[in-house]
């Protein structure tokens, strides 16, 4: 069966300090692969969305990169976490055709 | 691009209440058309999506009707019962383009 796992859930990390959140897909091959964050405002903002290993799309300039070392692997990094990057972050994919699914989401707190 | 424009923000209704939630998107060209369910702290749920090329489409409570000639589509749920109560989430994309999303409907459904 197709599913995605995304950790960690739940994150507190101070200002200036780094960020790896990691997201896995299974039961599929070169699906696409995505990152939202969602802030308090509840809408869904796309950062990055990723077609194949190494291709990486950027939707907004910000503190944060992507990477997909593997083809079902989608990680989503910061060097220094600002305050703003406070949020809850979903990894999502699309199998084929234009459904997304995604994962269950990770709280990031920075203090 | 596309942009989706969703209301009501919030809507409170009685169990066993109707309520529908409406979109409007911009793109002639989109083509698929999700709705998701995101209950507090969980990543959306996809719960029924439509295609340009049929008007409406049920899945028990649950319907969607689509008119492409005035750019609009809209959740209906039926006898809403408490675990109705979520964010609800449009979107449209044209042809294996990313989705965008409208900006969630907070739907409370008192006992």
């Amino acid at each position: 069966s197709q599913t995605i796992h995304q950790w960690p859930a739940t994150l507190v990390q101070p200002v200036g300090s780094p960020l790896s959140l990691e997201c896995t897909v299974e039961g599929t091959s070169n699906p696409n692969l995505y990152w939202y964050r969602q802030a308090a405002g509840r809408g869904l903002q796309l950062l990055f969305y990723s077609v194949g290993i190494g291709q990486i799309s950027s939707e907004v300039p910000q503190n944060l990169s992507a990477s997909r070392p593997q083809d079902r692997q989608f990680i989503l990094s910061s060097k220094k976490l600002l305050l703003s990057d406070s949020g809850f972050y979903l990894c999502a994919w699309r199998p084929a055709g234009n459904t997304i699914y995604f994962g269950e989401g990770s709280w990031l707190t920075v203090v | 691009g596309e942009n989706v424009e969703q209301h009501p923000s919030t809507l409170s209704v009685q169990e066993g209440d109707s309520a529908v939630i409406k979109c409007t998107y911009s793109d002639s060209a989109s083509n698929y058309f999700p709705w998701y369910k995101q209950e507090l702290g969980k990543g959306p749920q996809l719960i029924i999506d439509i295609r340009s090329n049929v008007g409406e489409k049920k899945d028990q409570r649950i319907a969607v009707t689509l008119n492409k000639t005035a750019k609009h589509f809209s959740l209906h749920i039926t006898e809403t019962q408490p675990e109705d109560s979520a964010v609800y989430f449009c979107a449209a994309s044209p042809r294996y383009s990313t989705l965008t999303f409208g900006k969630g409907t907070m739907l409370l459904v008192s006992p």
